[in-house]
């Protein structure tokens, strides 16, 4: 079964430092992985994705992520946060392959607040 | 280029009627996948739709129902309305039907009374 594990609720950081917002996921062969940011009663935008090649995937914004097959692990990271990148985010999977490819599986979402 | 549009942007239902909503996908896109994101949870796939039919589904029961139009549009739609369909309803677009860059739009917030 496919899955997304955000083990934390809520990141806390100072302008200025940097962040990062866990995940994990389990799917049935290779990954795609996604992040999604979500600002208050707006929809999921896009930031970055992993299909293949370099584990390192730089996106919107001053985002990167780093794929780690091991650890199941899809870190999302910014080397210096801003006020403007509190919003809600959200890790997500799809498998490759079997009838449940294109479909995303997300996880609970984690909470960034960036403080002056 | 208009991306993925949604309406209404908000509703208020009772239980046990029934509502529709409405999706529009992004220009060029012709896959629709509807996603239902409760209060403090991730969004949850109800099914998804392509060349006017359903692809896949979710573990939703038979009370979602959808349909895709000739256009790519797609509406989602919900019988004998619960408490617990509360939620925000998303639809994303892509293109073809195993794509994996999905598109949202903005939502529409429903609330069952």
């Amino acid at each position: 079964a496919q899955s997304v594990a955000q083990p934390e609720d809520q990141v806390n950081v100072a302008e200025g430092n940097p962040l990062t917002v866990k995940c994990t996921y389990s799917v049935s062969g290779n990954p795609y992985l996604f992040w999604y940011v979500q600002y208050p009663n707006r929809g999921l935008q896009f930031l970055l994705k992993y299909i293949t090649g370099d584990n390192l995937v730089k996106g919107s914004y001053g985002f990167e992520a780093e794929f780690n097959k091991s650890q199941t692990s899809f870190h999302l990271k910014k080397p210096s946060a801003l006020v403007s990148d509190s919003a809600l985010y959200f890790c997500a999977v799809s498998p490759d392959r079997g009838s449940t490819l294109g479909r995303l599986y997300f996880g609970r979402g984690t909470q960034l607040t960036v403080w002056p | 280029d208009a991306g993925v549009t949604q309406s209404p942007t908000h509703l208020i239902k009772t239980r046990g009627q029934q509502v529709t909503l409405r999706c529009s996908p992004k220009s060029g896109h012709d896959t629709v996948s509807w996603y239902q994101q409760a209060l403090g949870q991730g969004p949850q796939f109800i099914f998804q739709y392509y060349e006017e039919e359903e692809r896949q589904r979710g573990n939703f029961p038979d009370r979602f129902s959808g349909h895709q139009f000739p256009n790519y549009s797609s509406e989602l739609n919900v019988n004998a309305l619960l408490l617990g369909d509360s939620a925000l309803y998303l639809c994303a677009s892509s293109l073809g039907l195993f794509a994996y860059e999905q598109y949202f739009g903005p939502g529409t917030r429903l609330t069952v009374t």
